[in-house]
C-alpha cells in the first residue's frame, strides 16, 4: 500500500501563475516531509522540508504547507518559471529527517510550465 | 557542485550477468547511505540501508542474495545485482545521509537486461 500518494501525475500551469502540488500520507508516524525535485536522468534533489512541529516553511518561492489533521501538505511554487518543469517528488520520513532511515516517496507529479 | 557521484549511468548487458554500481560520497565522510529502485511511472523505493563497516538493512521483498551491498569505507557504497534478468532492469539510485540534513542523492544508474 502507498504510504505517501501524489495523486496527479501531470499539472499544467502557466509561466507567471502559482504552482501547487498537493500530497496524502497514511502513516502517522511520518514526522518529516521532504519535497525534491527531479530532472530527466538526474538523480532527486532537495528542495523544501518541513518537520511535523510546523505547520509552513518558506524559502524564496517555495512554501509547503502541512496540516497533520488531514496528513496533508502542499507545495507551493509562486511566481512558475520555466525552470521549475520537472518532476517533483514528496518523501516523507519517521525519524525526524536527519536519522538513518530511507524515505518513503510518492509516484511523482509532473509540472509542465507554460509560456 | 556534486555531494553524490554514482557510477555508471548506464548500464546494457547480457541476461545472467553480474553488475556492480557505485556510489561515493564526494564531501563527507557517510556511515549510513541507501540504495533506491525505481520502476517506470512508479515511486523510488528503498531496497537497502547501507551501513559502513557492517552488514546491510534490506527491505521486505528485496534478496541480500541478489542485491550486494558492500560500504567498506565512509565514502564507498556498492550494489552488485547478481545474475541479472530482466525483470530486474530498473532505475537504481543511491542516497547519502549526511546528520542532521536532508539525504543527497546520486544522478541514478539505468540498467537494462537484455
Amino acid at each position: 500500500d502507498q504510504q505517501v500518494k501524489q495523486n496527479s501525475p501531470s499539472l499544467s500551469v502557466q509561466e507567471g501563475r502559482i504552482s501547487i502540488l498537493n500530497c496524502d500520507y497514511t502513516n502517522s508516524m511520518f514526522d518529516y516531509f521532504l519535497w525534491y525535485k527531479k530532472y530527466p536522468a538526474e538523480g532527486p534533489t532537495f528542495l523544501i522540508s518541513i518537520s511535523s512541529i510546523k505547520d509552513k516553511n518558506e524559502d524564496g518561492r517555495f512554501t509547503v504547507f502541512l496540516n497533520k489533521s488531514a496528513k496533508h501538505l502542499s507545495l507551493h511554487i509562486v511566481p512558475s518559471q520555466p525552470g521549475d518543469s520537472a518532476v517533483y517528488f514528496c518523501a516523507a520520513s519517521a525519524w525526524g529527517g536527519g536519522g538513518a532511515d530511507g524515505l518513503t516517496f510518492g509516484k511523482g507529479t509532473h509540472l509542465i510550465i507554460q509560456p | 557542485g556534486a555531494v553524490v557521484s554514482q557510477h555508471p549511468s548506464w548500464v546494457i548487458c547480457k541476461s545472467g550477468t553480474s553488475v556492480k554500481i557505485e556510489c561515493r560520497s564526494l564531501d563527507f565522510q557517510a556511515t549510513t547511505m541507501f540504495w533506491y529502485r525505481q520502476f517506470p511511472k512508479q515511486s523510488l523505493m528503498l531496497m537497502a540501508t547501507s551501513n559502513e563497516g557492517s552488514k546491510a538493512t534490506y527491505e521486505q521483498g528485496v534478496e541480500k542474495d541478489k542485491f550486494l551491498i558492500n560500504h567498506a569505507s565512509l565514502t564507498l557504497s556498492t550494489l552488485t545485482v547478481t545474475s541479472a534478468h530482466p525483470e530486474d532492469s530498473s532505475f537504481y539510485i543511491c542516497s547519502v545521509n549526511t546528520r542532521g540534513q536532508p539525504q543527497h542523492f546520486g544522478d541514478g544508474t539505468r540498467l537494462s537486461i537484455l
